[in-house]
């Protein structure tokens, strides 16, 4: 089972403001996927990234692959609060997911 | 399309009784996988099925077990509980897995609290 390391575990940012979240691991990823929850919800699928070094961008939210596809990040521009939520990021492998400890992400209004 | 519904959404049990948790996939999807989340240990795996036949597992006690039926309706059972087996429970499904293109999609979660 791959193990994934998330930092930070908690953050909390005002209206307006940029966040970074961060994914790293020992081994390589195959692939990598970002989620994000809201209480009350299962996770809902971002962004998956496959290629090393590769930016994806999802309207304020960019997701980069490290280029030894050992790590990968989320920032977002300009957070509001809707972006309130646990961000997890995840592997695929074996037909299962496993699953980063996640980052509480609280924006103030 | 309705996503992946589960019954019952919420649960309270005492120690040692069972359950059985609830997931129906999305139309078309034959791979149903679940996983049990705490504040503690977050979002762990614990088995997925496909065309009826359990693939993978997790690292779980015996207590802990699943089956897949026909129309791709999934089951988990736990016996015996305990006070740790108090989790959000989560299913998901997506077409066949095996592929880092076949999305999965989650269910709400049955929130499990043993007493």
């Amino acid at each position: 089972t791959q193990l994934l390391e998330q930092s930070p575990q908690f953050l909390s940012i005002q209206e307006g403001e940029n966040l970074t979240v961060y994914c790293n691991s020992s081994s390589v990823f195959s692939s990598l996927q970002w989620y994000r929850q809201e209480p009350g919800e299962g996770p809902v699928l971002l962004v998956t990234v496959v290629t090393g070094g590769e930016v994806k961008k999802l309207k304020r939210l960019t997701f980069q692959f490290g280029d030894a596809r050992k790590d990968s990040s989320l920032h977002i521009t300009a957070a509001q609060p809707g972006d309130t939520g646990l961000y997890l990021c995840a592997s695929d492998n074996d037909y299962k997911l496993s699953f980063g400890a996640g980052t509480t992400v609280t924006v103030r209004a | 399309k309705a996503g992946v519904t589960q019954t019952p959404r919420y649960l309270i049990k005492t120690r040692g009784q069972q359950v059985t948790l609830s997931c129906s996939p999305i139309s078309g999807h034959r791979s149903v996988s679940w996983y049990q989340q705490t504040p503690g240990q977050g979002l762990q795996f614990l088995f997925e099925y496909f065309s009826e036949t359990q693939r993978n597992k997790g690292n779980f006690p015996g207590r802990f077990s699943g089956r897949q039926f026909s129309n791709s309706r999934s089951e988990m059972n736990v016996s015996t509980l305990e006070l740790g087996d108090s989790a959000l429970y989560l299913c998901a499904s997506r077409t066949s897995g095996g592929l880092y293109t076949d999305t999965q999609y989650f269910g709400p979660g049955t929130r499990l609290t043993v007493l």
